[in-house]
């Protein structure tokens, strides 16, 4: 089945240190890969997407994130997190067929330590 | 440019009780869409509108959801009657146009926290 895993219930990092968020993949084909960032009482809000062509996508806000066929991966990275991307981060993949629907990952919970 | 607007933010009522969601979507965007997103999950899409025609309700629990767009603009989602498992955050979003989602930026509203008692 069509689906995106975010192994990682809760990570906490120190601010300043570099974050890694974990995403794995299962599709057929090449999959349209996103990462949302869910604030406190906010909405959902796009970082970045992947459609095809360079597999390092920059985003907003200083992330980036890394498509892997061959780990089947969508790692979300940002080189030194500040106590404001605290907050809840969903993986997301878009289906190619008519509904080309968004599908959601369980969200990774940040919590950023001074 | 105002984001999509949902209210209320939070309802709290008892079972069986009926409840009403509504959402205003970004001026211009003719997409519309209704997540659910239980506690500790992602958000799961209920229903997708193109102007006022439901083109995707295949996850919408029809005995006692339904939702309605009649002029292509803000849309309700109500349930009738709730149940205890119905506690959730109901979330609204809108795009410019269907075409693939991911063509074109979804954009999200700040969610109903329901709580029934």
């Amino acid at each position: 089945a069509q689906s995106v895993t975010q192994p990682d219930i809760h990570i906490t990092v120190s601010e300043g240190a570099s974050l890694e968020l974990r995403c794995n993949y299962s599709y057929g084909a090449t999959p349209y890969l996103f990462w949302y960032v869910q604030s406190p009482g906010q909405g959902l809000q796009l970082l970045l997407k992947y459609f095809s062509g360079d597999t390092l996508v920059q985003g907003i806000k200083g992330f980036e994130a890394e498509f892997k066929r061959s780990q089947s991966s969508f790692n979300l990275r940002k080189p030194s997190v500040h106590w404001s991307d605290a907050a809840e981060y969903f993986c997301a993949f878009c289906d190619q067929t008519g509904a080309n629907n968004l599908f959601f990952g369980t969200g990774t919970r940040l919590t950023v330590i001074p | 440019e105002a984001g999509v607007v949902q209210s209320p933010r939070y309802k709290i009522i008892e079972k069986k009780q009926p409840v009403a969601f509504w959402c205003n979507p970004i001026s211009g965007h003719n997409t519309l869409y209704w997540y659910l997103q239980n506690l500790g999950q992602g958000p799961e899409l209920l229903i997708r509108y193109e102007n006022e025609e439901a083109v995707d309700d295949s996850q919408l629990p029809k005995d006692r959801f339904s939702a309605e767009r009649l002029k292509g603009v803000d849309s309700t989602l109500k349930i009738q009657p709730a149940e205890l498992g119905d506690s959730a955050v109901y979330l609204c979003a809108s795009s410019l146009e269907r075409g693939l989602a991911g063509l074109v930026e979804q954009f999200f509203g700040p969610g109903t926290r329901l709580t029934v008692l």
